[in-house]
């Protein structure tokens, strides 16, 4: 069964902090992996589709970092705002035809 | 553009009743996907229309069961239903098939069975 990990489960930090976190799935048959946000009652937006390994992509002050070889890609969010309180959820997909598989998801508090 | 809409958007159900949620995809968007979220659980996929057909199926049983129209529109519906089954029922639609496209997500609806 595949499976993909999300740590930390939640986070409490300060704004204008620099945070990360990091999103693990099988090294195999990777085919893309995806980052959304979801903030409380809204729906969850993408943030990065990212497909090659050495990957990195950035929006703002959110960038990610993929490595297809070792099955990790990581979250940074610098300079933390009130407004980047959200879960942040990651999910790998093995191929064209594959369906997404999410972790659990990562629960970003920021405190003004 | 409108985004995706979910109907309803709260549903109050009874054990072995069944249910059937709608979904609008964004405009020319031809494929939709279904998600259950549990309390603790990531999402779980359910199936993928596309072109009113399902292309993919998740491991689900067979009392979940969907369809798509020719419009796009999706529905999925849940016969005989189970305490197990409250959750929140996200569906998602993409200009393409194949849900390695960045997915566009809809509110949900928040069903309880009790």
């Amino acid at each position: 069964i595949l499976n993909v990990e999300q740590s930390p489960q939640s986070l409490h930090v300060q704004e204008g902090d620099s945070t990360n976190f990091t999103c693990s799935f099988p090294s195999s048959n990777f085919y893309a992996l995806h980052w959304y946000r979801w903030e409380t009652a809204k729906s969850p937006e993408a943030l990065f589709v990212m497909t090659l390994n050495g990957d990195e992509k950035k929006k703002g002050r959110i960038s990610a970092t993929l490595n297809t070889k070792e099955g990790y890609s990581y979250l940074y969010i610098k300079g933390s705002q009130p407004e980047d309180s959200a879960t942040y959820l990651c999910a790998f997909i093995t191929g064209s035809q594959g369906n997404l598989i999410f972790g659990k998801g990562t629960k970003l508090s920021v405190k003004p | 553009k409108a985004g995706v809409t979910q109907t309803p958007r709260y549903l109050i159900k009874t054990r072995g009743q069944q249910v059937t949620l709608s979904c609008s995809p964004i405009s020319g968007h031809r494929s939709v996907s279904w998600y259950q979220q549990t309390p603790g659980q990531g999402l779980q996929f359910l199936f993928e229309y596309f072109s009113e057909t399902q292309r993919n199926k998740g491991n689900f049983p067979g009392r979940f069961s969907g369809r798509q129209f020719s419009n796009s529109r999706s529905e999925m519906n849940v016969s005989t239903l189970e305490l197990g089954d409250s959750a929140l029922y996200l569906c998602a639609s993409s200009p393409v098939s194949g849900q390695y496209n960045e997915q566009f997500f809809g509110p949900g609806t928040r069903l309880t069975v009790l």
